[in-house]
């Protein structure tokens, strides 16, 4: 079946740095990747996307890589702010009999020192 | 737009006892909704999909006669968490997806939070 999973489940950045958080899936059918955000006690905030036949995306001082060779996602943030403190979560949606169904990683606490 | 919310936002009930959430979709229809529980410093499960008009489809090992799901309108989807147990406790968070719009998007709820005494 679906696994996510994440390498680092923390990290602690001063204000100011670039982030990287990182995601590791195993569906090679996987076609479609989110990042979200979420805060404490809220629901998860989309934060960008990217689909199967892209390798990268830019947003809004973020940037998701996907690397489908080695199953790998990545979500970098620039010039982290304190108001970027929470959990990251990349989420994957299946292929075949899963297509469409979400499974979410581990999730990746960020906390940014200002 | 694309908004969804949950109802209520955070319920404590005894041992025993039923609960209902809503989950409902304020400015779209939502031809989906996803009922997803998410445990403390976990990540978020997914419990079952609900189409509207039809019966749930439940992940595996999730009891369907504890966890009943009705989408009976495309605004509006409801979890009820039978004779609940303290090990229900949990953060159930709900997503809908946006009738006429890509399939990709899901939009989330607020959440609610479960405390079973």
């Amino acid at each position: 079946g679906e696994s996510v999973g994440l390498h680092l489940p923390t990290l602690s950045v001063q204000e100011g740095d670039n982030s990287i958080i990182n995601c590791a899936y195993s569906n090679s059918a996987s076609d479609y990747f989110i990042w979200y955000k979420q805060e404490s006690g809220k629901g998860p905030q989309f934060i960008i996307d990217i689909r199967s036949n892209m390798d990268k995306r830019q947003g809004q001082r973020v940037t998701v890589l996907l690397n489908k060779t080695v199953k790998h996602l990545s979500l970098q943030i620039a010039a982290t702010q304190p108001g970027d403190s929470a959990v990251y979560f990349c989420a994957v949606r299946g292929g075949g009999t899963s297509y469409g169904k979400l499974t979410f990683g581990q999730g990746t606490i960020l906390t940014v020192h200002p | 737009g694309a908004v969804v919310s949950q109802h209520p936002s955070w319920v404590i009930c005894k041992s025993g006892t039923s609960v209902k959430i809503e989950c409902r979709s304020l400015d779209f229809q939502a031809t989906t909704m996803f009922w997803y529980r998410q445990f403390p410093k976990q990540s978020l499960m997914l419990m079952a999909t609900s189409n509207e008009g039809s019966k749930a489809t439940y992940e595996q090992g999730v009891e369907k006669d504890k966890f009943l799901i009705n989408h009976a309108s495309l605004t509006l989807s409801t979890l009820t968490v039978t004779s609940a147990h303290p090990e229900d406790s949990s953060f159930y968070i709900c997503s809908a997806r946006r009738r006429g719009h890509s399939t990709d998007t899901q939009y989330f709820g607020p959440g609610t939070r479960l405390t079973v005494l």
